[in-house]
């Protein structure tokens, strides 16, 4: 079984609807964050959590929220979504205390969204 | 925060070394340096690190120039599923240890 997951894979939705994604990890870690992904871009990071009582903001957070259910959940909505928020969402993990420390970031198989 | 650039794309012939340039001129002394591939749109996969010495894993190794302003990232015996995009990136260690990702260089090994 995967170690970070993401549901859905894939979701159509329609300008101004709310829709949540959702990131799971049994990975035990603490650290978890949320990236975009633009065709023929790099990822640019939403929000990141390093525990349940910790949630910041990344580069561009503007037009998303997020909840750190617990230290194993992550999830990322977008309150009312538009067209320019098509894109590919990763969801992350880190371990300080791991091999590479906080120099390695796990990453879920993402979630493809298309807003129409 | 200091930028990479690289390549849009590179060929490589299967079973050589590929070796993959990136050029971050503007580094300052407690940048690291981090090298990710992603393979189709799957999640992006961690292969090495390094700030100022050559480092070696079981993948690659990274060569970083004495002036850190320029790096390079060897797979010395590709394969067909080396067939991949590579980032190179670059973190201050600081209080959000945020990754700043350009666009990569698309890695295609051929037969």
């Amino acid at each position: 079984d995967a170690d970070v997951t993401q549901t859905p894979r894939n979701r159509i939705t329609k300008t101004g609807k709310r829709i949540m994604l959702e990131c799971s990890q049994t990975k035990g870690h603490d650290r978890m964050y949320w990236y975009r992904q633009d065709p023929g871009l790099g990822l640019r990071l939403i929000y990141y959590s390093f525990d349940v009582k910790d949630i910041n903001k990344g580069e561009i957070s503007d037009g998303y929220s997020v909840s750190r259910q617990a230290q194993a959940k992550f999830s990322l909505s977008l309150e009312s979504a538009i067209p320019n928020q098509t894109a590919l969402y990763f969801c992350a993990t880190s371990d300080p205390s791991g091999t590479h420390g906080i120099h390695e970031q796990y990453f879920g198989p993402g979630t493809r969204l298309t807003v129409t | 925060d200091a930028k990479t650039t690289q390549p849009t794309s590179m060929d490589c012939a299967e079973g050589r070394a590929a070796n993959l340039p990136c050029n971050h001129s503007t580094i300052s002394g407690n940048e690291y340096v981090y090298w990710y591939r992603q393979i189709h749109s799957q999640g992006p996969q961690y292969i090495i690190h390094g700030l100022k010495n050559n480092e070696t894993n079981e993948m690659a190794s990274l060569i970083i120039t004495e002036d850190r302003k320029s790096s390079t990232l060897i797979l010395p015996h590709a394969t067909l599923r080396d067939t991949a995009v590579y980032y190179c990136i670059v973190r201050v260690e600081g209080s959000n240890y945020q990754l700043i990702w350009g666009a990569g260089t698309k890695l295609i090994i051929k037969p």
